[in-house]
């Protein structure tokens, strides 16, 4: 296994603008996973996906948010107009049908 | 309301030393229960897991954990303690029979360890 994939590690941005963030995950994994975890917190689930589908999300997903799975494989998580509240570490995971998460090392968003 | 407590946010211990670490959950279905760690900058890597049978469960590195359904708890313990040990622990529930599987962690413990 590669591991799952997450780019970019560090992303300093401007209140208002937007930012992307890539998960590549583990090749044989059909299940996606985005979490957010804040300083002093554990992780809150955001989203989930199986294969291209957008099965569930959270409340914590505002309509700024947007997350994509176009072919199954790599997921997108976009934040339009960030604002200072969105500063945290963006961590994505993927696991088989009845198998265990694997984390990425996630995406750290810092917003100015 | 699904939640999971771990009541000790930063606990040091010297090395050598046994370690527990606490967990509570609240959970409506029959939980799985799970414990990661977390190196500083680092994902999070799955120390064990429970889903059923034995409640003493073995994981990784050393660690072991005890389900009390009837205290809902989850706590991990270790006999002996590393320097490399020092990391933070999260504890977290879910339902892996359920389609989503998504988990509920918990606020996390941070362990110190004093030579």
């Amino acid at each position: 296994d590669t591991g799952v994939s997450q780019d970019p590690r560090h992303k300093i941005t401007k209140r208002g603008q937007n930012v992307t963030f890539r998960c590549d995950p583990i090749s044989e994994h059909n299940r996606l996973y985005w979490y957010r975890q804040t300083l002093g917190q554990g992780p809150e689930f955001l989203t989930y996906f199986q294969n291209e589908a957008q099965l569930e999300k959270s409340r914590l997903l505002s309509d700024r948010f947007s997350a994509e799975r176009p072919k199954g494989s790599f997921s997108t998580l976009e934040i339009q107009r960030t604002e200072q509240g969105d500063s945290a570490m963006y961590l994505c995971a993927s696991r088989r049908a009845a198998g265990e998460l694997f984390f990425g090392e996630g995406s750290r968003l810092t917003v100015l | 309301a699904q939640s999971v407590t771990q009541p000790d946010i930063h606990i040091t211990v010297s090395e050598g030393a046994s370690l527990e670490l606490r967990c509570n959950y609240s959970y409506g279905a029959t939980p799985y229960l799970f414990w990661y760690v977390q190196s500083p900058g680092q994902g999070l890597q799955l120390l064990l897991k429970y889903f059923s049978g034995d409640t003493l469960v073995q994981g990784i590195k050393g660690f072991e954990a005890e389900f009390k359904r009837s205290q809902s708890s989850f706590n991990l313990r270790k006999p002996s303690v590393h320097w490399s040990d020092a990391a933070e622990y999260f504890c977290a529930v879910g339902d892996y029979g359920g389609s989503q599987g998504n988990l509920i962690f918990g606020k996390g413990t941070k362990l110190s360890v004093k030579p």
